[in-house]
């Protein structure tokens, strides 16, 4: 099956700093998204992003399908950026979930 | 409704009991998907719907593990003489489409046997 490699497994930064977060997988996929599992254990859905460049305010996103990687970066972070951060892919039916980065913000 | 709910929120079952958890999708949403997620670890895939049908449960561990989608609404996810190794939180996930394409997520169940 497919192989979901993420880093850094762990992240602390101080409010206001910038961060990337990467995502390795090891075949051809026809979905990935990111998504933040807050403190409280809700994923929630930052982007649907296969292929191409997003944004949502101080959030971005970027996967190169052809190189098997994508990125997330955080600007300005906030306290409320804590929690993990999962890179999840799928080429079938169903999403294969990477390790995750724990990031944790401080004021 | 707005999101994806499950309930119970939380669950305390004795070692050898048995326990259904309950998923409600986003209404219209064809595809639902149950996930296990351990302790610091990812959520891992355990079985899909699309409407009705189950088409892939290639994820149950075991065959003390059993979901239901009987009106391609409603799911409940069953787990029959409880061990240990189940405590875990368990999320239900749906989606408008065919496969799992834009899944939403719902809060989860967190499952503890004692």
């Amino acid at each position: 099956g497919i192989q979901v490699e993420q880093s850094p497994p762990d992240l602390i930064l101080q409010e206001g700093a910038n961060s990337t977060l990467r995502c390795n997988f090891s075949d051809s996929v026809n979905n990935l998204q990111w998504f933040h599992q807050n403190p409280w254990g809700q994923l929630i859905n930052l982007f649907y992003i296969p292929s191409g460049t997003k944004q949502n305010g101080r959030l971005s996103a970027t996967t190169v399908a052809t190189e098997r990687y994508s990125l997330l970066y955080i600007s300005s972070s906030q306290t409320t950026d804590s929690g993990v951060y999962f890179c999840a892919v799928a080429n079938t039916d169903k999403l294969i979930f990477g390790t995750g980065t724990r990031l944790q913000v401080f004021p | 409704g707005a999101g994806v709910s499950q309930s119970p929120r939380y669950k305390v079952a004795k070692r050898g009991q048995d326990v259904a958890l309950r998923c409600d999708p986003i209404s219209g949403h064809v595809s639902l998907f149950w996930y296990q997620q351990a302790l610091g670890q990812g959520p891992e895939f355990l079985t899909y719907f699309q409407n009705e049908a189950q088409l892939d449960k290639s994820g149950l561990p075991s065959d003390r593990f059993f979901a239901e989608r009987p009106e391609g609404s409603v799911s409940t996810l069953k787990i029959q003489r409880t061990q240990q190794e189940d405590s875990a939180v368990y999320l239900c996930a749906s989606s408008l489409g065919r496969g799992p394409a834009g899944y939403t997520f719902g809060s989860g169940t967190r499952l503890t046997v004692v």
